[in-house]
């Protein structure tokens, strides 16, 4: 089993739509969460980190469930230049981040 | 520029030839990863040093995989007898100690090996 699943996707959505996604993490030992972003052909940038008691950054949202081992990321009023992968990691250890094969996020105009 | 920086960024290579990537990480991170992604996967940790020593190595690093980091300032990763398996892209990526809890791993833009 993977440490980290994530729906694939794609989510094709227009300029201005909601979307949500999530990702499950199989190690109940897992102490921290984040979400990366990647765009096509370059490399993973730290987009935000994930509390238990769930956060913003602007349009993005993000939450996390102990309990059933799963982190949401949802992007709202999307704009075309959210157009990306967005990589769920989880910190297994205190060095070594576990990275989620990535959902794929296309806007529309 | 003060980011990560690797190089090659491209390497096209027959099998059974040796290849050797570098990475510069930010000078005043001690921490330096590598990792593979390839195609619709996302990174695959391979190791990483703390200053000189490598403290871990994953088990998808094979003997003919090595990487060293001498001085505790920038690592070369060598493959060996390169297979076609070995294509993919290997990305460099570095922290502060302690920082890496925070998740913010500073990637480089990678060097993507082909094996023909």
């Amino acid at each position: 089993r993977k440490e980290v699943e994530q729906d694939p996707g794609p989510f094709n959505v227009p300029e201005g739509a909601t979307v949500a996604f999530n990702c499950t993490y199989s190690n109940s030992a897992s102490q921290s969460f984040f979400w990366y972003r990647q765009d096509c052909r370059k490399e993973p940038k730290l987009l935000m980190s994930v509390y238990s008691s769930g956060n913003e950054d602007g349009r993005f949202t993000a939450q996390l469930n102990r309990a059933s081992q799963y982190i949401s990321l949802l992007i709202r009023d999307s704009k075309l230049s959210d157009s990306a992968t967005y990589l769920c990691v989880v910190n297994i250890q205190d060095y070594k981040l576990s990275f989620g094969a990535g959902t794929t996020v296309t806007v529309r105009a | 520029d003060t980011g990560v920086s690797q190089d090659p960024r491209h390497k096209i290579t027959k099998r059974g030839q040796n290849v050797t990537f570098r990475c510069d990480p930010i000078s005043e991170h001690n921490r330096l990863y590598w990792y593979r992604q390839t195609l619709g996967q996302g990174p695959e940790f391979l190791t990483y040093f703390q200053n000189e020593a490598q403290l871990e190595k994953s088990r998808l690093l094979s003997d003919r995989f090595s990487a060293e980091r001498p001085k505790g300032s920038f690592s070369t990763l060598e493959i060996q007898r390169t297979e076609q398996g070995d294509s993919a892209m290997y990305l460099c990526a570095s922290s502060l100690a302690g920082s890496s809890n925070t998740g913010e791993l500073f990637f480089g833009e990678g060097s993507r090996l082909t094996v023909l």
